[in-house]
């Protein structure tokens, strides 16, 4: 099973401030690695697969990187809607595994 | 317009069962692999159970194989979760997710239903 391990656990930001979140495989899963934003009593929404495409709707301050074992997700400008739970996910290998979530709060 | 909306959870008592359905509307069901994804209360996301898009080929995370059963009926744009043998820790928000892309395993999940809360406790 691959382990997805995200960093930090909790992330304190100001809204207009840039956000970086991190997320580490436990092997090489290519580009295969989507990204989840959850809010309270909502279901989680996609936000970027293949490790860089915006889903559809996403707005462009959303952006994802890397390939392989290393990913990041960054948010610039943070806006009020943006506090929430972000997960990352792999689909390269069975089972699916998700990543232990990301708080971003102010 | 997409939608998902799950039924079926409840209380039940371990060693119980319940069947969750997940009703799809807006797309061509049937070519979609299918998901269903849980969530523990207070906990993060964990990965279920995904159907292929004819529902012959399954996969199971190892702490339900064995006990639940994920099938669909494309005549009727429904995805199922039989659970039996229920444990405490199956207690979870259970989501159904449809795949971004048609007829391939890989890909984030774009849709999502709302979710269906299965309690296991006696």
């Amino acid at each position: 099973e691959i382990v997805m391990t995200q960093s930090p656990a909790t992330l304190s930001v100001s809204p207009g401030e840039r956000a970086t979140l991190s997320c580490r495989a436990s092997q090489s899963v290519s580009s295969n690695l989507a990204w989840y934003q959850q809010k309270p009593g909502q279901a989680p929404r996609l936000l970027i697969y293949g490790a860089s495409t915006r889903a559809t709707g996403i707005p462009a301050r959303f952006s994802g990187s890397g390939s392989g074992t290393e990913f990041t997700l960054t948010i610039s400008s943070l806006q009020s809607e943006d506090f929430a739970v972000y997960y990352c996910q792999q689909y390269s290998n069975w089972p699916r595994t998700f990543g232990q979530g990301t708080k971003l709060e102010i | 317009e997409v939608q998902l909306l799950e039924s079926g959870g409840g209380l039940v008592q371990p060693g119980g069962s319940l069947r969750l359905s997940c009703a799809a509307s807006g797309f061509t069901f049937s070519s979609y692999v299918m998901t269903w994804v849980r969530q523990a209360p207070g906990k993060g996301l964990e990965w279920v159970s995904t159907v292929s898009t004819g529902g012959i080929n399954t996969y199971y995370a190892d702490s339900v194989k064995g006990r639940f059963t994920i099938s669909r009926d494309n005549s009727k744009n429904t995805l199922y979760l039989q659970m039996n043998s229920l444990r405490a820790e199956d207690t979870a928000i259970y989501y159904c997710a449809k795949l971004g892309s048609d007829n391939s395993w890989y890909g984030g999940f774009d849709y999502w239903g709302q979710g269906t809360l299965g309690t296991v406790s006696s």
